[in-house]
């Protein structure tokens, strides 16, 4: 079955530095969504990409979709401590009836 | 937040014992599902609904039963819960497939 990896699985920072998560599936995707889990929270939805290629932006937040839509990632500049949780990676296969998640990763921001 | 409630939040169970879970809505979503959070798992779909009565399995679906009777309702059922059951879960829904999800606070599952 469809399979989504995400890397780091861990990531300490420095307030001020930036931070990249990545993610690869083993299928093509339809779309490709981001979330972000607070510590003790649930996961709540970020940004959905669909086309190939394609690049969006909310603030410090860059996310990026694979040409071929098989891998993604996510990059925050200059993080902060509100940044702070575990950033999730979720695909859709081509039936779109099913979300995948990757592992995950969680990031840490020292002040 | 959307609005969507879990219930219990919390319960230690004996290994055996039936469990039923809850998951309800105020948006009127057509899709629900329920994922299981482990350490090192990320999420993962359980069984998921698109309508009244029209249920699928997950990735994890072995040892679990739902149900959805009316459209704000979707339950979860541990017919026998085991050790391996204990996790977090989670109730999500979306108004269309594809679209994103909307998570609700989660369940606390201990089976000892």
């Amino acid at each position: 079955g469809q399979q989504v990896m995400q890397i780091p699985q861990y990531q300490h920072v420095q307030e001020g530095e930036d931070f990249t998560t990545y993610c690869n599936s083993s299928t093509t995707l339809s779309n490709i969504q981001w979330y972000k889990q607070r510590p003790g929270g649930h996961p709540v939805f970020l940004i959905q990409l669909v086309k190939s290629g394609e690049v969006k932006k909310q603030k410090r937040l860059t996310f990026q979709f694979g040409e071929a839509k098989k891998n993604s990632s996510l990059h925050i500049t200059a993080t902060q401590t509100t940044d702070v949780g575990t950033y999730f990676c979720a695909g859709y296969n081509n039936a779109g009836n099913m979300l995948t998640f990757g592992g995950g990763t969680r990031l840490m921001v020292k002040p | 937040d959307a609005g969507i409630t879990q219930s219990p939040r919390h319960k230690v169970t004996e290994t055996g014992t039936p469990v039923t879970l809850r998951c309800h809505q105020t948006e009127n979503h057509r899709y629900m599902y329920w994922y299981r959070q482990d350490p090192g798992h990320g999420l993962r779909l359980i069984h998921y609904s698109y309508g009244v009565k029209d249920t699928d399995k997950g990735e994890v679906s072995d040892g679990y039963s739902v149900s959805r009777s009316k459209t704000e309702d979707f339950l979860l059922t541990l017919e026998s819960a085991t050790s391996s059951q204990t996790s977090v879960y989670f109730c999500a829904i979306s108004e269309y497939s594809s679209n994103e999800q909307f998570f609700g606070p989660g369940t606390r599952l201990t089976v000892l």
